[in-house]
């Protein structure tokens, strides 16, 4: 079975610039987050879609940052303009449905770097 | 609000010895407790969970955690390091909306 797959693995663009990272959760699962680790700190909660809806965006920093799962499958997460403070690594996860303590599978990352 | 705490930025530990990487929360209601390990240039992988039941919960890699309500704390725990367990150590509890709090993670060394 495919784990979670984030692209690109690295981006680096420069300030005021626009990028875009996606996830490809497991198949099947309805649960499907987004997290952000920055300057070496906590993992923190970004959002939260169950199936194509937005369950929950109360981490989500700013209205720069964008978050779609269109069909409910793959999601990306857009950030425009991008700031010096947004750069740190995107990890998104995923979980079934059902079972509502089951542990959530992450993706490598995606590591943003804004200069 | 729910948090987690790591007090330890790093950990050392001399291979065959046994380790503990300490973890303590604060929630309102149940603890739903994780602990997860990110290997250099990889993602975060499960490692073992506290739901309910046995306060002795066993994970991958011969990882164990002990949960302490009485002391709000889930250690991770092993008997004998392997210098492969060199990584760093996420604690984290659930939310009853089913995010992920984090604690600020743990950097194991382990050395020959």
């Amino acid at each position: 079975e495919a784990g979670v797959t984030q692209f690109p693995s690295h981006s680096v663009i420069e300030k005021g610039q626009t990028v875009t990272l996606r996830c490809d959760p497991i198949s099947g699962h309805d649960n499907l987050y987004w997290y952000r680790r920055v300057m070496g700190k906590e993992i923190k909660f970004l959002l939260h879609f169950v199936k194509e809806s937005k369950q929950d965006e109360s981490g989500m920093p700013n209205n720069r940052f964008l978050a779609e799962r269109t069909g409910g499958t793959y999601s990306t997460l857009k950030v425009q303009p991008a700031e010096l403070e947004d750069s740190g690594v995107y990890f998104c996860a995923s979980s079934p449905y059902r079972g509502a303590y089951n542990e959530q599978f992450f993706g490598p990352g995606t590591r943003l770097t804004v200069l | 609000a729910q948090s987690v705490a790591q007090p330890e930025d790093q950990v050392n530990v001399a291979e065959g010895n046994p380790l503990t990487v300490k973890c303590t929360y604060s929630v309102s209601g149940n603890p739903y407790l994780f602990w997860y390990v990110q290997y250099p240039n990889r993602g975060l992988q499960f490692l073992l969970k506290y739901i309910t039941g046995d306060n002795l919960v066993k994970g991958s890699y011969g990882f164990e955690a002990e949960f302490n309500k009485s002391q709000t704390s889930f250690h991770l725990k092993k008997p004998s390091a392997l210098v492969s367990d060199s990584a760093l150590y996420f604690c984290a509890v659930r939310d009853a909306g089913g995010k992920l709090i984090f604690g600020q993670g743990t950097e194991l060394s382990v050395k020959p």
